[in-house]
């Protein structure tokens, strides 16, 4: 079974820019797995960022940006501020009747 | 406005059944594919099923397939899940979610608490 990867936890500085990936187990992702990020803090609702790679949701800052990257679905954050402290999802459709996400990056600003 | 609210969570025994509700409001509720997302008590988000805006499919992860259903009812712009055979794994937060793409979760509930336990 493919597994949806990111890294566990990742630290910026305030200001800075960071890039979280959401890679598979096996194989590459790619557009037609129409990559999706969320962002959540504790006890809330996910909030949508990104969808279908690159485009941004309604209200989301355009510091937040999709891509793809090497073999790897990309979220980057720049400028990053303090209120981006939290968990972050990607989410891949690998086709009808399987949506996978990924088990989340924790992002700590300091 | 825009807004799902979801309804129906508790406690139940292991093996127990429980039905989970989602209320949607403010859009075309038929147009669009739903999904159920639940998130156990410190983990990770985990897609459970979804309904498509056809009405004419549905799909479950593997984790819940053959114990939970989900269904539709368009003219009351509801949405449920069935659940089943209980297991305490199934402890979480489900959350209802509008598709309004592909894997495009634009709208969100706020959840709903599931507890097994004996």
């Amino acid at each position: 079974q493919t597994v949806v990867t990111q890294e566990p936890s990742f630290s910026v500085s305030p200001g800075g820019t960071v890039t979280l990936t959401c890679g598979l187990s096996s194989g590459s992702v790619s557009t037609s797995y129409y990559p999706s990020w969320y962002q959540q803090t504790p006890g809330q609702a996910p909030r949508t960022l990104i969808y279908s790679t690159n485009s941004r949701s309604s209200g989301v800052p355009d510091r937040f940006s999709g891509s793809i990257l090497g073999n790897k679905a990309a979220l980057t954050i720049t400028g990053a501020q303090a209120d981006d402290e939290s968990d972050y999802y990607c989410v891949l459709y690998m086709g009808p009747g399987i949506v996978v996400f990924g088990g989340g990056t924790k992002l700590t600003v300091l | 406005q825009v807004q799902l609210v979801e309804s129906g969570g508790g406690v139940v025994q292991p093996g127990g059944s429980l039905r989970l509700s989602c209320a949607a409001s403010g859009f075309t509720f038929r147009t669009y594919t739903m999904h159920w997302v639940r998130q156990a008590p410190g983990k990770g988000l985990e897609w459970v099923a979804y309904f498509s805006s056809d009405g004419t499919n549905t799909y479950y992860a593997d984790s819940v397939k053959g114990r939970f259903t989900i269904s539709r009812d368009n003219s009351r712009n509801t949405l449920s899940l069935q659940m089943n055979g209980l297991r305490g794994e199934d402890t979480a937060v489900y959350f209802c979610t509008r598709d309004a793409r592909v894997v495009y979760f634009d709208i969100w509930g706020q959840g709903t608490l599931v507890t097994v336990s004996s």
